[in-house]
Order: structure tokens, then sequence, then C-alpha cells
């Protein structure tokens, strides 16, 4: 399974777009990019799912590279019911999710 | 509500109790999974059952006892469990061969072993 690598945490201001990056250097042919949001004493909530390029929908936009090496979480202008952990996976389909530390989002008023 | 359902939310059970959490999913899946996530570490893959058939067993210890009955059902049997045992427990189903939107969680079970 290919390791991800994202930031631990992160601040914004309420109306900001927020930008979380995730790498994933040995990401192989057949992964999938994956984004979930946790709020605390909750499961995991699926976010936005993408190969390559950029996938977009009414939550958020998931931009990939092309050597897919890594990818960005993008939450356009957050509010403070943003603040959440988000995690960035990295697999084939139709196997297990193995979650990381994922990225601790704050936002602020 | 998530289309996963998870009881109970809360437990608390001393370390030679017997107790089960239960999941049920009403999105017509047909694979089903525990998570274990502890404080402040992530969440831990512990079992994974596919129509019905359990097809990973991530080293976890015996005194965790999985079961699905059917592909709507998967419980967790619990039997003289430790104090570091406590944690949420997740449960997670998805349809394999059609991920599009990845998997849906419940809302989990509060652990406290005391």
């Amino acid at each position: 399974l290919a390791k991800t690598t994202q930031p631990i945490s992160m601040d914004s201001y309420e109306g900001q777009e927020v930008n979380i990056t995730c790498s994933h250097n040995n990401i192989a042919t057949n992964d999938y990019i994956t984004w979930y949001q946790q709020f605390p004493s909750q499961g995991p909530r699926f976010i936005i799912q993408g190969y390559k390029t950029k996938v977009t929908n009414e939550v958020a936009s998931l931009f990939i590279p092309a050597d897919r090496k890594s990818s960005t979480l993008s939450l356009p202008r957050v509010s403070l019911s943003d603040t959440a952990v988000y995690y960035c996976l990295v697999g084939a389909r139709n196997t297990p999710l193995v979650f990381g530390k994922g990225t601790r989002l704050s936002v602020i008023a | 509500e998530t289309g996963v359902t998870q009881t109970p939310r809360h437990l608390v059970m001393g370390m030679t109790n017997k107790k089960s959490l239960k999941c049920e999913q009403h999105l017509g899946h047909n694979a089903m999974y525990w998570y274990k996530q502890s404080a402040k570490k992530p969440l831990e893959l512990m079992f994974v059952y596919n129509f019905k058939e359990q097809t990973e067993n991530n080293s976890v210890p015996s005194r965790f006892s999985p079961e699905c009955p059917n592909s709507s059902h998967l419980f967790l049997h619990l039997h003289t469990l430790q104090p570091e045992d406590s944690a949420l427990y997740l449960c997670a189903s998805s349809q394999s061969g059609n991920p599009n939107y990845g998997y849906t969680f419940g809302s989990g079970t509060r652990l406290t072993v005391v």
C-alpha cells in the first residue's frame, strides 16, 4: 500500500479557501486517491475520490498532477463546521482502507 | 443517519464481562469492516468481511471475535478485554466493485474497559 504524508495540522479563518496537500510518492498504477473527513467521536465520512487531473463535487475539489505523486484537497470558503481531521488514502479499489494520522484542520472565526 | 447503524453508542464493561457490538447497514453493500480508533492514534483495520466471508484479520487478539451472519449485519463479540482495549470501535460497509462513494462508516461504539 502506498504510504501518504500530510501535514499534522492546519489553521484557517472562516471564509478562506483551504488546500491540504498529500504526498504519495510510491503510488501504484491501480491506486486511487480518496479523502475522508472525521469529526470527534464519529466515523469518517467520504469526501472525494480521484485518479488523475481534477475532480469536483459539491463539497470539495481534488487536484492531482500528471505524475500522481501528490494530491491537493481544496475546501472552498471554510466555516467553523469544517473543523475536523482530514485523511488522504491511497490504494487500489477493492482493497481495505488503511488510515494514517490525517490533518487536523482548525477553522477560526 | 449514515445508513450504517451501530449499537450501543457507549459501553462500559469489566474485564471479565462478555459483550457484543452490533452493526447493521441498510445500503445493500456486500463488504463490512471493523476498525478500532484509540485516543490519538490512526484508525486500525481489524476485520474485513466480503459476501459474509472473513477475508482479513489484522492480527487481532482472540478476545475479539467477529461474526457476520448475513451481508447486512456484523457483530464484534468481546470477552476478557483489557483496559487498553478502550477505544472507539467503528463499523463500515462498501460495495465491492463499485466503490465510487467509498466506505460508509457508522457513528461508532465508545468502549471503556474498567
